[in-house]
């Protein structure tokens, strides 16, 4: 079974330049999550999708990070304009409904 | 407010010292409350999942309980390969999930 993809691994981008993060979930998982990963810490969650729908995005910064989910499928995170504090990893996770979250490698983007 | 306390925030064992790692929850409706562990560079990775008071799960040298307040990952002879951050999330019955900040383990042979 293929996990869950992610792409790019690794970003380096200036401040106030804009950002894409790509996520293909695991084959039949209708719940697609975005987290960021600050270093030494857990994951806080950004944007919860049920298919298409919003279940949660009440930590995700409105007027800099954008998430849609295509289809029910692909997902891709937008930052822009990035600050520095957004120099984080990135993940994207897929479950079935209620069940155990499946992750990907994750993006390390680094805002100089 | 969802919260999730993990302690200690980093642990050094000697191999074969077992241990126990520590999850304490605050939370409205508790569904479930899941371990992953996580090696440096790479996502969460799956261990168990735990929905009431009392259940316990195995995997190899992990072992996993769940009380009304907190949830334990016991660790039993622990190799250097165990070495890596333990993470533990909770659930609610409204579908919002919370992570706690982990706990480093290093094992040294």
């Amino acid at each position: 079974e293929a996990g869950v993809a992610q792409s790019p691994r690794y970003k380096i981008i200036e401040k106030r330049q804009s950002v894409a993060f790509w996520c293909n979930p695991i084959s039949g998982h209708a719940t697609l999550y975005w987290y960021q990963q600050i270093l030494g810490q857990g994951p806080k969650l950004l944007i919860q999708f049920q298919n298409n729908g919003v279940v949660d995005d009440s930590q995700l910064p409105k007027d800099r990070f954008s998430a849609e989910r295509l289809k029910g499928v692909d997902s891709t995170l937008k930052i822009q304009p990035a600050k520095l504090e957004d120099s984080a990893v990135y993940l994207c996770a897929s479950s079935s409904l209620h069940t155990e979250a499946f992750f990907g490698q994750g993006t390390r983007l680094t805002v100089v | 407010e969802d919260q999730v306390t993990q302690s200690p925030e980093a642990l050094r064992l000697q191999e074969g010292e077992s241990s126990s790692l520590n999850c304490s929850y605050t939370v409205s409706g508790l569904r479930g409350l899941f371990w992953y562990r996580q090696d440096p560079g790479k996502g969460p990775e799956f261990l168990f999942t735990l929905y009431s008071a009392g259940e316990e799960k195995e995997k190899e040298r992990l072992k996993a309980t769940l009380t009304k307040k907190e949830s334990f990952l016991h660790i039993t002879a622990p190799k250097p390969e165990d070495s890596a951050t333990y993470l533990c999330a909770v659930a609610t019955n409204a579908g919002k999930s919370t992570f706690g900040d982990g706990t480093t383990l290093t094992v040294k042979p």
